[in-house]
């Protein structure tokens, strides 16, 4: 399995850029990584998604390095509704068994 | 949002009971998944689906059993729930393995 490693947790301010790591060192050839958003009493809901370099949509940005053990993602210019927890995903194309997500990013955006 | 839908939403059981979740979902996609959610450990992998009647394990499988018998329904069942199953349990659907997955509301099970 490919164990992933995320900050517990991270404070910005609204209107700021923030980057969320994850490491993941074991992460194999054909593996992906994505990125979801989970406000509380609901089901994470799908950011981004990338296999290597950048990739970019209208709400963020995936940063993958040429080694690929880790990932960052970013999110330009915060509001308060970004307030959220972030899960970063490894996941291979061979079999879902091994999909594995982070403990998450607990983001909290303030004035 | 996607049409998949959980039931029950809420459930107290006692301990030694059996308990069967549901997942629907209206969108015909291949995969299904089930996660339970706890504090400290983010979301882990109990079982999913490929199609009717084909499923597999995931990270967590242990005391918890699957069924498919149609595209749209997806059942988790604890055959003796413990307390330790006590958990917020989401399921998932996707298109494909690597397509990006849409989750449900949750089902947040109290095993007494």
């Amino acid at each position: 399995l490919a164990k992933t490693t995320q900050p517990i947790s991270m404070d910005s301010y609204e209107g700021q850029e923030v980057n969320i790591t994850c490491s993941h060192n074991n992460i194999a050839t054909n593996d992906y990584i994505t990125w979801y958003q989970q406000f509380p009493s609901q089901g994470p809901r799908f950011i981004i998604q990338g296999y290597k370099t950048k990739v970019t949509n209208e709400v963020a940005s995936l940063f993958i390095p040429a080694d690929r053990k880790s990932s960052t993602l970013s999110l330009p210019r915060v509001s308060l509704s970004d307030t959220a927890v972030y899960y970063c995903l490894v996941g291979t194309t061979g079999t879902a068994s091994k999909l594995t997500f982070g403990t998450g990013t607990r983001l909290q955006v303030t004035l | 949002d996607a049409g998949i839908t959980q039931s029950p939403r809420h459930k107290v059981t006692e301990t030694g009971t059996p308990v069967t979740l549901r997942c629907h979902q209206t969108e015909n996609h291949r995969y299904m998944y089930w996660y339970r959610q706890d504090p400290g450990h983010g979301l882990r992998l109990i079982h999913y689906s490929y199609g009717v009647k084909d499923t597999d394990k995931g990270e967590v499988s242990d005391g918890y059993s699957v069924s498919r018998s149609k595209t749209e329904d997806f059942l988790l069942t604890l055959e003796s729930a413990t307390s330790s199953q006590t958990s917020v349990y989401f399921c998932a659907i996707s298109e494909s393995i690597s397509n990006e997955q849409f989750f449900g509301p949750g089902t947040r099970l109290t095993v007494l």
